[in-house]
């Protein structure tokens, strides 16, 4: 397909695992977004790539986040020692220029449960 | 970045218009007003984005008066499967701003039979 993809759909992880959420944008997309979605509120906004570079990690909750994306295209979000406060779902979204006013495509996310 | 105040929730029926009016009393001149659709287990959707006046697409139309301190989004002859929740965002969309969106909570759009 020629939208945005994300694996896995569902994660279940136990408290203290290590994780990793993938994203797959649309092809030739320059920037690359991820946000995170708990229950019941909109996205909120975690980290910005334009091509390989992370020009914005503001959003991230924690040093236990990480995300990187080294050939300019597909993004791992990893969460380390995962914990309970974790459980989101954790959107990716791309665009195809920067600093435009194109929108955002968005993939249909990552469900993350942490028991 | 412009805070905005939307309705929760909303209720209408199947083949009405529903009109979704969101206040963003502190928008900048550089500010765009953006909507987005989000249905369960999916990611949100671009819907339409303004700076002025009144824009219109194939799926919803978007006004937007003078003092830009709030916007309406009209939905014409909704149907079931218009049930989401509408998200109205406003920001530097130029890359001026923060290139991150920034959602609030959303309007739960209910459209019955």
């Amino acid at each position: 397909g020629a939208g945005v993809s994300q694996s896995p759909r569902y994660k279940v992880a136990k408290r203290g695992q290590d994780v990793a959420l993938r994203c797959d944008p649309i092809s030739g997309h320059v920037s690359l977004f991820w946000y995170q979605q708990a229950l019941g509120q909109g996205p909120e906004f975690l980290t910005y790539f334009q091509n390989e570079a992370q020009l914005d990690k503001s959003g991230l909750p924690s040093d236990r986040f990480f995300a990187e994306r080294p050939e300019g295209s597909v993004s791992t979000l990893k969460i380390q020692r995962t914990q309970q406060e974790d459980s989101a779902v954790y959107l990716c979204a791309s665009r195809q220029r920067e600093g435009d006013y194109n929108e955002q495509f968005f993939g249909p996310g990552t469900r993350l449960t942490v028991l | 970045l412009a805070k905005t105040t939307q309705p929760i929730s909303m209720d209408s029926y199947e083949g009405q218009e529903v009109n979704i009016t969101c206040s963003h009393n502190n928008i900048a001149t550089n500010d765009y007003i953006t909507w987005y659709q989000q249905f369960p287990s999916q990611g949100p959707r671009f819907i339409i984005q303004g700076y002025k006046t009144k824009v219109t697409n194939e799926v919803a139309s978007l006004f937007i008066p003078a003092d830009r301190k709030s916007s309406t989004l009209s939905l014409p002859r909704v149907s079931l499967s218009d049930t989401a929740v509408y998200y109205c965002l406003v920001g530097d969309m130029g890359g001026g701003g923060a290139d991150g969106l920034t959602f609030g909570k959303g309007t739960h759009l209910i459209i019955q039979p």
